[in-house]
């Protein structure tokens, strides 16, 4: 069974920075997109990022552009999420999650979240 | 900026049949969308129901379907149970790389 574990939240100040890792396994997780996703407390999901196998495709939501920086390391099979210039509004669990192979445009394992408390 | 609109709560009967709709603020969802379907349970991580419109998720009961309905995508419980009360999400892919969650709907079974 594909498992993805997420590490690296905790409380941190506005302004401050911040990243997340994903640790991938039992999948070949080169040939994978993978994905960030977020939710608030009480919220919504809100999809954050996406990168392709090989790390030279990114893409963003507007409310993260500029702040965050999604990045992998195929060796290590590991996700990352960098986070700088946090804000109160990025406070939620981060979720990685990886796509459906041979249908990328849906997320079919999810890790189990990691939460990001932005406060002073 | 796009919206993608749930409804915020549905109550269905045990053994009823619920259809939810995920639908833009401006303009129709189309299979070219790419609508995907999530349930998810209080401090639980979000389980991929369906995908491309209307393929299942290996393990998903065939209670759950997905279509297009007029202008929307739908994601329809046939024959609900008690452990079908969750949050439902659909995602819609905008292009560009450019992904978007639904709102959500609250689906109560009683």
């Amino acid at each position: 069974e594909v498992q993805l574990v997420e590490s690296g939240g905790g409380l941190v100040q506005p302004g401050g920075s911040l990243r997340l890792s994903c640790a991938a396994s039992r999948f070949t997780f080169s040939e994978y997109w993978m994905h960030w996703v977020r939710q608030a407390p009480g919220e919504g999901l809100l999809w954050v990022s996406r990168i392709n196998p090989d790390g030279s495709d990114t893409t963003y939501a507007d409310s993260v552009k500029g702040r965050f920086t999604i990045s992998r390391d195929n060796a290590k099979n590991t996700l990352y999420l960098q986070m700088d210039s946090l804000r109160a509004e990025d406070t939620a669990v981060y979720y990685c999650a990886r796509v459906v192979q041979l249908e990328p445009w849906a997320l079919d394992s999810w890790g189990q979240g990691t939460l990001v408390t932005v406060s002073s | 900026q796009t919206v993608v609109t749930q409804e915020p709560s549905f109550s269905v009967s045990p053994g009823g049949t619920v259809t939810l709709t995920c639908g833009l603020s401006s303009g129709s969802v189309s299979t070219s969308d790419s609508p995907s379907w999530y349930q998810q349970t209080p401090g639980q991580a979000p389980r991929m129901l369906i995908y491309s419109t209307n393929t299942r998720s290996s393990g998903v009961p065939d209670r759950f379907s997905g279509s297009i309905l007029g202008n929307k995508a739908a994601l329809s419980i046939t024959g609900a149970q008690a452990d079908d009360e969750s949050d439902y999400y659909c995602m819609l892919y905008m292009g560009s790389g450019i992904y978007v969650f639904g709102t959500g709907t609250k689906v109560t079974v009683l």
